[in-house]
Order: C-alpha cells, then sequence, then structure tokens
C-alpha cells in the first residue's frame, strides 16, 4: 500500500539553526501538509499546499516556516531559526481528496 | 472555528470488553468527522470516516462510529477489544464548506490500553 514516506525519523538541532524536514507524498496525490505535535498537546494544522502554492496556513504558520516542492516526489518543510519551542513532532500528510495519509514523523529537537 | 473534545486521555479495557471511545466537536458548518489510529512509531492511520449518509459507519478492525448531530458526537466503539487495539486514537474534524478537505482540527488523543 503507498505510503507518506518522513526523513529523517528524529532530527536534532542547535537554537537558531536552519533545518529541513523532507517528504515523499503519496505519487498520485494533490494536496500536502504539515502538521506539528509538541508533546503533550494536540496535533495542529500548521499549512497546506496546492498546485505549487500554499492554499491556507495557520497562525503558528510565520514568516519563520516555508514549504517547498522542489521536484515532482518531495516536499519539504524549512524552519529558518529554531527555536527552543519548535521542538515537536512533525507530521507531513498528502491525500487526493477527503482522506489525508500521514507519514510516521520527524522528531525534532532543539537544544 | 472548529473544535474536538475527547473525554478520557486515558482508556483501560480487558480483552474482549467493549470498547468506547468519546469524541465531541462543535462546528459552525456540516462536519467531515474522522477518526486515526496511532501505533508507536508509526505515523496516523485512517480508522473510519464520516462525510454524509449513513450515521453509522464502520472502518478498519472492527471499529465503527455515530455521527449524532443532536449529541455533536461521534463516539468510537468496538465490541470486543483485543490487545492489538493497543494505541492513541484522535478524532478529528473538517470543515466540510472549506476549501481544504485536509485542514485537520484533532482532539487530544485518548490512549487505549487492553489487559488480558
Amino acid at each position: 500500500e503507498p505510503e507518506v514516506t518522513q526523513t529523517p525519523s528524529h532530527q536534532v538541532t542547535q537554537m537558531g539553526q536552519e533545518v529541513i524536514l523532507r517528504c515523499v507524498p503519496i505519487s498520485n496525490h494533490l494536496y500536502f501538509y504539515w502538521y506539528r505535535q509538541i508533546l503533550g498537546q494536540k496535533v495542529e494544522f500548521l499549512v497546506s499546499f496546492y498546485n505549487n502554492e500554499i492554499s491556507e496556513k495557520s497562525e503558528i504558520f510565520d514568516d519563520q516556516f516555508s514549504v517547498e516542492r522542489p521536484d515532482g516526489s518531495n516536499f519539504t518543510l524549512k524552519i529558518r531559526s529554531t527555536k527552543l519551542e519548535d521542538s515537536a513532532m512533525y507530521f507531513c500528510a498528502s491525500s487526493e481528496l477527503l482522506v489525508v495519509n500521514f507519514g510516521a514523523g520527524t522528531r525534532l529537537s532543539v537544544l | 472555528a472548529q473544535s474536538v473534545t475527547q473525554l478520557g486521555s486515558h482508556v483501560s479495557v480487558s480483552e474482549g470488553a467493549l470498547v468506547l471511545l468519546r469524541c465531541n466537536y462543535s462546528s459552525s458548518v456540516p462536519p467531515y468527522l474522522f477518526w486515526y489510529v496511532q501505533y508507536p512509531n508509526q505515523g496516523l492511520q485512517l480508522l473510519l470516516k464520516y462525510t454524509t449518509g449513513a450515521t453509522l459507519v464502520k472502518g478498519i478492525n472492527g471499529f465503527e462510529a455515530e455521527f449524532k448531530k443532536s449529541e455533536t458526537s461521534f463516539h468510537l466503539t468496538k465490541p470486543s477489544a483485543h490487545m492489538s487495539d493497543a494505541a492513541e486514537y484522535f478524532c478529528a474534524v473538517s470543515n466540510a464548506g472549506g476549501t481544504s478537505y485536509g485542514k485537520l482540527t484533532f482532539g487530544q488523543g485518548t490512549i487505549l490500553t487492553v489487559h488480558p
């Protein structure tokens, strides 16, 4: 069964450093998303991406965040200058329409 | 604005017992409702969804949920728990009238423990 794959599974970075989280969505899906879950809190929507542009973003998704689909298969989330509070599990997801398929997540630890 | 409340962050049942995980939602427009399950070190897997039509929906692994508009609820049930059901379960709502069906609002999750 096709799945969303995310790399790395765990990323450790120093505060202030840039980090790129990578995802390969399901190949025939057109909608792409990033969610995050801070430890002990709810899974939160960050951004949706369709037709090579952001279609919707949450208040969390400020200027420190950006997304890109650099080629036909990858979808990335960049955090320009990481803060301690960016430590969380980041989930990539993709969908055709209603059914959203999630990856296993990347645990980001900012030290 | 939408919101989801899952009553009980931890639920513990015996193998073979009824599983009931509670979910209440708030939405200003007709909602699409979902239950996801997360096993350790895995992604969120869709169990079932309600969009329109029949209010009792069946999902994978013997789970089902009933949409009750009057109670704004979408509780998840399974008649007989199995050890393999131990996982974290998330209820989520999507805005059926929105431009992004995949913009899900999640509840805080319920960890299900199954005892032998």
